[in-house]
């Protein structure tokens, strides 16, 4: 079945670097990618997402890569702050015949002041 | 605008009994999803509906598990003869239609079935 793998599971970094969380999804129909933040207790806010028309995207310090080839994708955060600290999912579906969202398992992310 | 919002934030049950969680969605949104998330994972997929009908329901992990969505608006997840693999927080979020357009979650269901 459709899977999305997600790596690291937890990733601590120094106030002011960067941050890369990186997924694999197996089913090859997926086309939209969606990227999620989950503070704790609190419930998951689309941060960024990719379409498979596009390579890259970016939003100030969040970018966001996709290589359909190797089905890879990747977030990356620049010049992270403290309040970057949190769960943050990758995600895989399709914009069309079935809109199944599957997530992956998640990163934690803590950034150190 | 109100977000989605969910009822009850908590449920405490017991194994064997009936529980029933409901989401209310975005108004306008067409689109609604359930996931079930257990602790230190990603949310699971469980049914996508649109409008009233369940486009999706390959999610729900057996015939315990059902859900309705009778206006197109409110939706209610039913689980019959729970069992304590069922804890978990129950998420439910809803976008303006379904293809690629953004999933506003809601709180979350914390079911605890003893």
């Amino acid at each position: 079945g459709e899977n999305v793998e997600q790596h690291p599971s937890t990733l601590s970094v120094q106030e002011g670097d960067s941050a890369v969380i990186k997924c694999t999804y197996s089913d090859s129909a997926s086309n939209y990618f969606p990227w999620y933040k989950q503070e704790l207790g609190k419930r998951p806010q689309l941060i960024i997402d990719i379409r498979s028309n596009v390579g890259e995207k970016k939003d100030q310090r969040i970018a966001v890569t996709l290589n359909k080839t190797a089905k890879h994708f990747s977030l990356h955060i620049t010049e992270t702050q403290p309040e970057d600290s949190a769960v943050y999912f990758c995600a895989a579906s399709k914009l069309t015949g079935g809109f199944k969202t599957i997530f992956g398992a998640g990163t934690r992310l803590f950034v150190k002041a | 605008g109100a977000g989605v919002s969910q009822t009850p934030s908590n449920k405490v049950t017991e194994k064997g009994k009936y529980v029933e969680l409901r989401c209310d969605p975005i108004s306008g949104h067409t689109a609604l999803y359930w996931y079930r998330q257990s602790l230190g994972q990603g949310p699971e997929f469980l049914i996508y509906f649109q409008g009233t009908g369940a486009a999706d329901d390959s999610g729900l992990p057996n015939d315990r598990f059902f859900a309705v969505r009778p206006e197109g608006s409110v939706s209610t997840l039913k689980i019959q003869r729970t069992e304590r693999g069922d804890s978990a927080v129950y998420l439910c979020a809803s976008s303006l239609t379904g293809s690629g357009a953004t999933q506003y979650f809601g709180p979350g269901t914390r079911l605890l079935v003893l």
